[in-house]
């Protein structure tokens, strides 16, 4: 039973345009979610997180949004760089920081077209 | 500050064999958690160490153990290897586990 699904495994977007990633999750004790970015052969970097009590956090070019009553999250890059090509993860956990253990979605994969 | 090292990079073994794999989190973090990654099933938690006392498991088999060393250090074993343990293992550290998750690069682990 997947409780984060990303339901598109890739997704191809111009540079300089914007970039949503969708991610849905079932569990409703979830309060707490991240996304991850990876490039091949290297471990996933934090990018940015927004807890339960939000519904969007900003970081620059990155920005989260979060829908509870629809169990919804995004992340929107603007704007979409060629070095933003790599796989996405979403990951959420029932507490900040994830200590009971991260759960995370299959990923999609951005790539950003010249 | 260096980051979260894992070594080795990559390790073979063949079935039936036992393997051990070191964590080195970043300096002052003192939670450590290990991930395992497949193709089929994605990033699954395996367990979370903090103070050199296991927190949090996942649903691994026993065969699966860990354990924390005084300076936060960490290793995991897997013993009695199945062809299905094949996987990127990773390794990621925390201030106190409440707090962002930072990753290191892995180690590919491969049975045959």
């Amino acid at each position: 039973d997947q409780q984060v699904k990303q339901n598109s495994p890739s997704l191809s977007v111009q540079e300089g345009r914007i970039s949503i990633l969708n991610c849905d999750y079932t569990n409703s004790m979830f309060d707490y979610f991240l996304w991850y970015k990876k490039y091949p052969a290297e471990g996933p970097t934090f990018l940015i997180s927004i807890s339960s009590i939000k519904d969007k956090n900003e970081d620059g070019r990155f920005t989260v949004f979060l829908n509870k009553s629809a169990k919804h999250l995004s992340l929107h890059i603007v704007p979409s760089q060629p070095g933003d090509s790599a796989v996405y993860f979403c990951a959420a956990s029932a507490v900040r920081g994830g200590a009971d253990g991260l759960t995370f979605g299959k990923g999609t994969h951005l790539i950003i077209q010249p | 500050k260096a980051g979260v090292t894992q070594t080795p990079r990559y390790l073979i073994k063949t079935r039936g064999q036992q393997v051990t794999l070191s964590c080195s989190p970043i300096s002052g973090h003192r939670s450590v958690s290990w991930y395992q990654q497949t193709p089929g099933q994605g990033l699954q938690f395996l367990f979370e160490y903090f103070s050199e006392t296991q927190r949090n498991k996942g649903n691994f088999p026993g065969r699966f153990s860990g354990r924390q060393f005084s300076n936060s250090r960490s290793e995991m074993n897997v013993s009695t290897l199945e062809l299905g343990d094949s996987a990127l293992y990773l390794c990621a550290s925390s201030l106190s586990g409440f707090d962002t998750q930072y990753f290191g690069p892995g180690t590919r682990l491969t049975v045959l």
